[in-house]
């Protein structure tokens, strides 16, 4: 069964260092997402993304984050500069035309 | 604005039926989800609800929506320690976003 994929599964970066978060999303799919956990917090709303652009940003994602899909099968989640307050899981999700979206195993970013 | 709430923790003895409540805030939810987590992974979705229907059964799993009532429950039958996890509901709208809106999660312990 297609499944989303997501690497690394745990970052650990410096406070103020780049990050890049990788998602690899169901191939036929066309609709992407990031989602984020903090430990112990329900699971946040950051972007959404269709058609090479953002459909709707949370007020979670400011300035510092940004998301590519750089070629047809990658779709990145950027963070410029970090802060203590960002570590958390991130999930990726995409979904079909259906309204059915599905999780990737997440990553877990530690900023020290 | 959305907001979905949900108990945090529920224990049930192995072989029992376990329900799992959920109660969200915005009548015009078109989709309602149940996710389960499991330690350390990410998120899979379970089953889902659409809002013109009251009841969804699939295997052990029985879904029922009280839309008068904005509640949404989870019965899973002959609970098994397996089904030990952390379980989240979920809601989305009919807009172009789709974006899920997510509950706390109510931490199921399925005891022997």
């Amino acid at each position: 069964e297609p499944e989303v994929t997501q690497t690394p599964s745990h970052q650990v970066t410096q406070m103020g260092q780049e990050v890049i978060l990788r998602c690899v999303p169901i191939s036929n799919h066309l609709y992407f997402y990031w989602y984020r956990q903090i430990l112990g917090q329900k699971v946040e709303f950051l972007v959404s993304f269709y058609n090479n652009e953002i459909s709707e940003k949370s007020e979670i994602f400011d300035d510092q984050f940004s998301v590519e899909r750089p070629d047809g099968s990658n779709f990145t989640l950027k963070i410029r500069s970090t802060k203590l307050e960002d570590s958390a899981m991130y999930f990726c999700a995409s979904r079909a035309y259906t309204d059915t979206q599905y999780f990737g195993p997440g990553t877990r970013l530690t900023v020290l | 604005g959305e907001d979905v709430e949900q108990s945090l923790f529920l224990s049930v003895r192995e072989g029992d039926s376990s329900v799992i409540n959920c109660t969200y805030t915005d009548s015009s939810s078109t989709y309602l989800y149940w996710y389960k987590q499991e330690p350390g992974a990410g998120l899979q979705l379970l089953t889902y609800i659409f809002s013109n229907m009251d009841m969804k059964q699939d295997q052990r799993l029985t879904v029922l929506l009280n839309k008068k009532d904005k509640h949404l429950s989870l019965r899973i039958a002959d609970t098994q320690t397996g089904d030990s996890a952390i379980y989240f509901c979920a809601e989305s709208f009919d807009t172009g976003r789709r974006a899920l809106t997510f509950g706390s999660g109510t931490r199921l312990q399925v005891q022997p």
